[in-house]
């Protein structure tokens, strides 16, 4: 079963920061904090991941609080193209363990 | 980045027929892959975990004879949906973690593959 919490949907003005947050309150010590989005009809896209520290890529950013329960992903400038289905997911760095996905937030980007 | 390859995109066939589904890691080994399947307005759901050389490891209600899995090399794995019916109509998606041996690298997706059963 999925261990985190994401609201269902969520709606962002075209050019604004999209902050999409996700709760972990039983993440482990050695548990990541994986974010993925899925456009329809398509493969799930990697978008970032990280275990402690704030990460920031080319195509996001993402905040973890300090005791880890929580973090937020966060699209700079959102554009008509980040409208998806985003899924935070937390996966034990061992082994292969698969990821698991939830139900994920659906982001919609309003021009 | 890691691009994983997914063939065919989609198929529709009639039912009781067997349906192969390929998936190929393009620029990256990986002892290990994953495939999923997607029901309409569904998240993504594990099937399996295919490992290159051996058997793969089959989730609880996931009928292994029913869907037969080969990771033959370190760059494929198979999914074949045998004598598939309606009910076996979904989007599949393999995944495979790479490049580089980290635990910590993420999986990447292929395009998936949507089957419809008449």
């Amino acid at each position: 079963d999925a261990k985190t919490t994401q609201p269902t949907s969520m709606d962002c003005a075209e050019g604004r920061a999209a902050n999409l947050p996700c709760n972990h309150s039983t993440i482990s010590g050695n548990e990541y904090v994986y974010w993925y989005r899925q456009i329809h009809s398509q493969g799930p896209q990697y978008i970032i991941h990280g275990l402690k520290n704030n990460e920031t890529n080319e195509m996001a950013s993402l905040i973890i609080t300090e005791d880890r329960k929580s973090s937020t992903l966060i699209l700079p400038h959102a554009t008509l193209r980040d409208t998806a289905v985003y899924y935070c997911i937390v996966r034990v760095a061992k082994g292969n363990t698969p990821l698991v996905f939830g139900k994920g937030t659906r982001l919609s980007v309003i021009a | 980045g890691a691009v994983v390859s997914q063939h065919p995109s989609w198929v529709i066939c009639k039912s009781g027929t067997s349906v192969k589904i390929e998936c190929r890691s393009l620029d990256f080994q990986a002892t290990t892959m994953f495939w999923y399947r997607q029901f309409p307005k569904q998240s993504l759901m594990l099937m399996a975990t295919s490992n290159e050389g051996s058997k793969a490891t089959y989730e609880q209600g996931v009928e292994k004879d029913k869907f037969l899995i080969n990771h033959a090399s370190l760059t494929l794995s198979t999914l074949t949906v045998t004598s598939a019916h309606p009910e076996d109509s979904s989007f599949y998606i393999c995944s495979a973690r790479g490049p580089g041996q980290g635990s910590n690298q993420p999986q990447h997706f292929g395009d998936g593959t949507r089957l419809s059963i008449l």
